[in-house]
């Protein structure tokens, strides 16, 4: 069973366009985030949500709308797509504690391509 | 969140103890040490974390320095499949965040 899955993989469109990547998790955790990884491979968190609220805003355009209709789900949605908007996106999901003791796990991304 | 300092790149032989180091030398009192690796076209793996004391688990073996200055993960008998970037993370009070590095890109070979 996947544990945290997204979809679609592969993602392909054109400038200006929106789409939406979808990322659910099946661990019973109440914390999700969306990570970045660009073309030289570093990876960046975007958002952190906890039940359904959102707790991390890294500086990420207002084009990119999280939604998380539940804690078991936390979609992605990206208007005006633009170039630099190719990456690969990752969906993870953690159980929160104060002690930072809890590890995330990732799904395996969306590979995004602008064209 | 503390700063860490991992090798570019190691290789290893197949069958034989990967030890990756970590320096962390900003840590502070109440940051775990996390270890996660990417296998290509994938995402980020969890391999382990420790506060302070050593740890083990069926993946690897984290050894933490007593001045908590830096780790080392050990993977005891390493696998061409062991073969991925490998990232040492100091978890800090930011809710949930992780802030990766450019790790360490583990070769394995035959």
């Amino acid at each position: 069973d996947t544990a945290v899955s997204q979809t679609p993989k592969y993602l392909v469109t054109q400038m200006g366009n929106d789409k939406s990547i979808k990322c659910e998790q099946n661990l019973g955790h109440d914390t999700m985030y969306w990570y970045k990884q660009d073309s030289k491979k570093f990876l960046k968190i975007m958002f952190s949500y906890n039940n359904k609220e959102l707790i991390i805003n890294e500086t990420v355009p207002n084009r990119f709308s999280p939604k998380s209709p539940d804690k078991a789900h936390l979609n992605l949605h990206i208007n005006s797509l633009e170039l630099g908007d190719s990456a690969v996106y990752f969906c993870a999901s953690s159980q929160s504690d104060q002690g930072h003791n809890q590890p995330q796990h990732f799904g395996d991304g969306t590979r995004l391509s602008i064209l | 969140d503390a700063k860490t300092t991992q090798p570019t790149s190691m290789d290893c032989a197949e069958g034989r103890a990967a030890n990756l180091p970590c320096n962390h030398s900003t840590i502070s009192g109440n940051e775990y040490v996390y270890w996660y690796r990417q296998i290509h076209s994938q995402g980020p793996q969890y391999i382990i974390h420790g506060l302070k004391n050593n740890e083990t688990n069926e993946m690897a073996s984290l050894i933490i320095t007593e001045d908590r200055k830096s780790s080392t993960l050990i993977l005891p008998h390493a696998t061409l499949r062991d073969t991925a970037v490998y990232y040492c993370i100091v978890r800090g009070t930011s809710y949930g965040k992780l802030t990766f590095g450019q790790g360490t890109i583990l070769t394995v070979h035959p």
